[in-house]
């Protein structure tokens, strides 16, 4: 079956540092991938996806690429705000729509 | 996107008792789910809602605990039956639309005391 394997958390941070949230997966066919974030006290959002192999999705200074060879979909940013602090959560999707998502990763940029 | 109306936003429950979760689309969509966070968790998908028929559960949930109704192509309810406190979750509708992908609702914060 699918799965997403994500990095554990809490990870904390000094604002303007760089961030990197890994993120692997196994799937059956050609998945989509996603990253969601999740900001205090609220619901889910979608952050970036990719639908095929060495897209990139990008939004709000994040980025990610769909490579298949490692099939990974690692989230990156380069200089972290104090509102970028939440949860993020790598997922998949494949042929049957269901989303698989990884444990979450908690992020704190502290000022 | 599809914009979805998840009611209530949160509750607090007696154990024993049941609660309705309501999911309301503004557009007809193709594929409707019911996830589940607890806390500290990830999401998990509950079932998949499907229109005029019974739903399908992922392992681990059954039908008596979670009834789901899907009577058209806009709108699910989810029941959480005899609650306990491990039912204290986050409860979220979540549809496909064909072209626009994934779009989840905000979410139904359920507390058992």
């Amino acid at each position: 079956g699918n799965s997403v394997t994500q990095m554990e958390g809490p990870v904390t941070l000094s604002e303007e540092a760089f961030l990197t949230i890994n993120c692997t997966y196994t799937a059956t066919g050609y998945p989509s991938l996603f990253w969601y974030v999740q900001y205090p006290g609220e619901g889910l959002q979608l952050l970036l996806k990719a639908t095929k192999a060495d897209d990139k999705g990008s939004n709000k200074g994040f980025e990610a690429t769909y490579r298949k060879e490692t099939t990974s979909f690692h989230l990156e940013k380069g200089s972290v705000q104090v509102s970028d602090s939440a949860v993020y959560f790598c997922a998949l999707i494949s042929n049957d729509y269901k989303l698989s998502f990884g444990a979450g990763t908690t992020v704190t940029v502290r000022a | 996107s599809a914009v979805i109306s998840q009611k209530p936003s949160r509750d607090i429950c007696q154990r024993g008792t049941s609660l309705t979760i309501q999911c309301q689309v503004d557009s007809q969509v193709t594929m409707m789910f019911w996830y589940r966070q607890q806390p500290g968790q990830s999401l998990t998908l509950i079932a998949t809602a499907n229109q005029g028929s019974e739903a399908t559960y992922e392992s681990g949930f059954v039908i008596d605990k979670f009834p789901i109704s899907r009577p058209n192509l806009t709108f699910s309810t989810l029941t959480v039956s005899n609650m306990s406190p491990e039912d204290s979750s986050i409860y979220l509708c979540s549809v496909v639309k064909e072209g626009n992908g994934y779009t989840f609702g905000s979410g139904t914060r359920l507390t058992v005391v």
